[in-house]
């Protein structure tokens, strides 16, 4: 079992769509991070989180500590939004000294 | 352009030659990591160093890979004997001393033939 998951795997939504993306994971972590990569592979960090919830522009992350889950949300959503967004943690005490370790990603395709 | 170059973007290679790639990152930042990502997978932690220390390895990363950050600002990660397993896109990040965002580099995609 992977230590972090993501569903869905792959979304298709209408352009205006409100948007979730949902991560779990099965370690102790020190925080949360969702990622957006592009085709062509660059990796944009949207977010880090270790409690809480944050918003920037049309995004917001949420985290639930004790049920280790997150949610990525996209309101009034648009095609140039279409991406895989990736949910990746560090873990406490290891992984790399703060290396992440990453979901397999969600592909999100927002069609006019 | 989040500030983290890598060279080349994209290599093809035959099976068994040698491959470097180079990673420049945020001029500040004192932490770089090495990752790998296969298609249709997330990206799997490689290596990682702080400064010019080499401080974690993956269980990935065979005896045929090599990383340095010689003086603490850029590094290059070597493949030696490429086999077509290696084909993969190689990601490189940075930090700076907060330990909190990494700024990711384009990639550098290897085919290996």
């Amino acid at each position: 079992k992977n230590e972090v998951e993501q569903s869905p795997q792959n979304l298709t939504a209408q352009e205006g769509e409100f948007i979730t993306i949902n991560c779990s994971y099965s370690v102790g972590i020190s925080a949360l991070h969702w990622l957006q990569q592009h085709p062509g592979g660059g990796i944009v960090s949207l977010f880090m989180l270790s409690s809480g919830k944050k918003k920037h522009g049309r995004l917001i992350a949420t985290i639930n500590i004790q049920e280790k889950h997150s949610s990525l949300h996209i309101t009034a959503s648009h095609p140039r939004d279409s991406a895989v967004y990736i949910c990746a943690v560090t873990t406490l005490g290891g992984g790399g000294a703060d290396g992440l370790t990453f979901g397999k990603g969600t592909h999100l395709i927002i069609q006019p | 352009d989040t500030g983290v170059s890598q060279d080349p973007r994209h290599k093809i290679t035959k099976r068994g030659q040698n491959v470097t790639f180079r990673c420049d990152p945020i001029s500040e930042h004192n932490r770089l990591y090495w990752y790998r990502q296969t298609l249709g997978q997330g990206p799997e932690f490689l290596t990682y160093f702080q400064n010019e220390a080499q401080l974690e390895k993956s269980r990935l990363l065979s005896d045929r890979f090599s990383a340095e950050r010689p003086k603490g600002s850029f590094s290059t990660l070597e493949i030696q004997r490429t086999e077509q397993g290696d084909s993969a896109m190689y990601l490189c990040a940075s930090s700076s001393r907060d330990r909190r965002t990494q700024y990711f580099g384009p990639g550098t995609r290897l085919l290996v033939l």
